[in-house]
């Protein structure tokens, strides 16, 4: 089945800093999904990017749509400590299910 | 987007029991989606359930050990039969949000199983 590679596994950076994550697949994606998951709640979704190319900014977060529709990158700008959370990737082909990266840890020291 | 409620938010199982999950939704849906969320792990879709026919299962999961109700475009429920500790993890239902998009996810029913 298809895979998703997310990197890095987790992240520990000064409050300030910006952050980047990525997943690559080695299957064609029509769809990307970047979503953040706090301790005890279920997955809230940040950014979805549906072509290939496509830039989308949601406030300090941005995340594109890469070229080649078989990787995306998240971006957090001026990271501040309510970031702390597990991010993931999530790919999808038309009609079919969600695949999910393996999730990005990312603490953010004040 | 759709808001989802879905209980019990937690539970601690005695292994060999049974436990079933709801998950209701504000809007009706055409398909909602059943999820686990092995500890640390990323989440693995379980089954999609669409009103009026027989859940649709993912390779590694059954009928017998998952078995699913979706009485309505609104709701459905997922029992986690016989449970062993290894059956210890999250379980979450999603929705496609309107105007596709992306999918909404529950807030989860944290499962141990001892």
């Amino acid at each position: 089945g298809q895979q998703l590679n997310q990197s890095p596994q987790s992240m520990f950076i000064q409050e300030g800093e910006d952050v980047s994550m990525n997943c690559t697949s080695s299957s064609i994606f029509n769809t990307w999904l970047w979503y953040k998951q706090d301790p005890g709640e279920g997955p809230v979704l940040l950014i979805a990017l549906y072509k290939a190319g496509e830039l989308t900014s949601n406030g300090r977060l941005t995340a594109q749509f890469g070229i080649t529709r078989k990787d995306s990158f998240l971006n957090i700008s001026a990271s501040i400590p309510s970031d702390v959370g597990i991010y993931f990737c999530a790919g999808q082909t038309s009609g079919s299910r969600l695949t999910f990266g393996e999730g990005t840890q990312l603490t953010v020291n004040p | 987007s759709a808001v989802i409620s879905q209980k019990p938010s937690r539970d601690i199982c005695q292994r060999g029991t049974s436990l079933t999950i709801q998950c209701q939704v504000d809007s009706q849906v055409t398909m909602m989606f059943w999820y686990r969320q092995q500890p640390g792990q990323s989440l693995t879709l379980i089954a999609t359930a669409n009103q009026g026919s027989e859940a649709t299962y993912e390779s590694g999961f059954v009928i017998d050990k998952f078995p699913i109700s979706r009485p309505n475009l609104t709701f459905s429920t997922l029992t986690v039969s016989n449970m062993s500790p290894e059956d210890s993890s999250i379980y979450l239902c999603s929705v496609e949000a309107p105007s596709n998009y992306g999918y909404t996810f529950g807030s989860g029913t944290r499962l141990t199983v001892v």
